[in-house]
């Protein structure tokens, strides 16, 4: 079975701060996304990476970034934090970009405060 | 892009009765529909996916139909039980863009 971790279930954060969500991945899949999930707006993808160090802009980039070193390990990170990207965030991995099942981490709520 | 539009939004049932979920896609060249069961606490878990070859399939008591021409999809749960109480997505994919729906939070009442 896929697994998909995140580090952290629930993150309270200061604006302005710079945060970092980590995600890892144990199927050797190439590929791995960052979503966010907010009420009545389903997922919306903000970054995803289709190979080490490579990167591709979803539809929801602006005050993202994304890091990706090594093939099992996704990071999403925030600048400068601002309340209006307190949410739930998801990782998830799969193992072809085209017409392939996501596997999802549990998320990680961030609030900022 | 393409656009998926999921409804109902909630959807309440009595313990054995079906419940349908609908979704509709704008893009005619999406070829992946994949379904997606999150529970409280948990990422979203595929339960069921179609592609654009076939027109149905069904996986015990969970089916779900592909109308191309029409550009919809639909989930239908049979029999259902409280265990199904979750929120469910839809989504299309077409190459490497997957859209999601707004979900749809499904409660079955014992």
């Amino acid at each position: 079975d896929v697994k998909v971790t995140q580090s952290s279930r629930y993150l309270v954060k200061r604006t302005g701060e710079k945060v970092f969500l980590e995600c890892v991945q144990d199927m050797d899949h190439e590929n791995m996304f960052w979503y966010r999930q907010d009420p009545g707006l389903g997922l919306r993808l903000i970054y995803f990476s289709y190979d080490v160090k490579m990167k591709e802009k979803g539809d929801i980039p602006e005050g993202y970034s994304v890091s990706r070193e090594k093939k099992e390990r996704f990071s999403l990170i925030l600048e400068s934090a601002s309340t209006n990207q307190t949410s739930m965030y998801l990782c998830a991995s799969a193992q072809f970009v085209r017409s392939s099942p996501l596997h999802f981490g549990n998320g990680t709520r961030l609030t900022v405060t | 892009g393409e656009n998926v539009e999921q409804h109902p939004s909630t959807l309440s049932v009595q313990e054995g009765d079906s419940a349908v979920i609908k979704c509709t896609y704008s893009d005619s060249a999406s070829n992946y529909f994949p379904w997606y069961k999150q529970e409280l606490g948990k990422g979203p878990q595929l339960i069921i996916d179609i592609r654009s070859n076939v027109g149905e399939k069904k996986d015990q008591r969970i089916a779900v139909t592909l109308n191309k021409t029409a550009k919809h999809f639909s989930l239908h749960i049979t029999e259902t039980q409280p265990e199904d109480s979750a929120v469910y997505f839809c989504a299309a994919s077409i190459n490497n863009d997957m859209r999601f729906g707004a979900g749809t939070r499904l409660t079955v009442k014992p």
